[in-house]
């Protein structure tokens, strides 16, 4: 069954490091998503991208954030100088379409716990 | 906005006893709802999914959801535990109209006791 994949699984940073965070999605879906949950926290929404652009952004990606689609499989998530409240869980997610409402589902990858010393 | 709650952090049962993990959902229209699962160490599976057609939703492993409009519910429900069904449960909601993005409830930690 195809599934998202994510690397690394895990990552550990300094703080002011720029770190790449790279998911596969399925590989016949169009939309993309990237979420992130904070230890103990609620899992929360960051952006989603389709058809190279972004569709929909969150208030906690600030400009410190990017999200690419360098080639046809990898869709990357960019932070550009790491904060100490980056540290967390970011799962990388993909769907067939948005569907009417949202109605579509989302398939997750494994995530990457990223965590900034 | 839409928003959902979950009423229980952690939910402990015993092996071979039924299952109830609660969901409330605030939407200013008719949602997309799901359940997710996390085992640990793992991702988000989707267990099921309400999108507005049978009220009943079943879902892998045994479970199943009912979609309650007139009590802003989605409880999500199981006959019998089996220990693998120890992992963290969320009940999501979809942002709606034009964006894809979920919204997730805080989750709900299932222990099962032998």
């Amino acid at each position: 069954e195809p599934e998202v994949t994510q690397t690394p699984s895990h990552q550990v940073t300094q703080m002011g490091q720029e770190v790449i965070l790279r998911c596969v999605p399925i590989s016949n879906h169009l939309y993309f998503y990237w979420y992130r949950q904070i230890l103990g926290q609620k899992v929360e929404f960051l952006v989603s991208f389709y058809n190279n652009e972004i569709s929909e952004k969150s208030e906690i990606f600030d400009d410190q954030f990017s999200v690419e689609r360098p080639d046809g499989s990898n869709f990357t998530l960019k932070i550009r100088s790491t904060k100490l409240e980056d540290s967390a869980m970011y799962f990388c997610a993909s769907s067939e379409s948005s569907g009417l409402g949202g109605q579509e589902t989302q398939y997750f990858g494994p995530g990457t716990r990223l965590l900034v010393l | 906005a839409q928003s959902v709650t979950q009423l229980d952090s952690h939910v402990s049962v015993s092996e071979g006893t039924p299952v109830l993990l609660r969901c409330n959902y605030s939407s200013s229209y008719s949602p997309s709802l799901f359940w997710y699962v996390q085992h640990p160490n793992k991702g988000l599976q989707l267990l099921l999914k309400y999108t507005s057609a049978a009220t009943l939703v079943k879902g892998i492993n045994g479970f199943e959801a009912e979609f309650k409009k007139s009590e802003t519910s989605f409880h999500l429900t199981k006959p019998s535990a089996h220990m693998s069904d120890a992992a963290e449960y969320f009940c999501v909601v979809s942002a709606g109209g034009s964006q894809g993005n979920l919204i997730f409830g805080k989750g709900t930690k299932l222990s099962v006791k032998p």
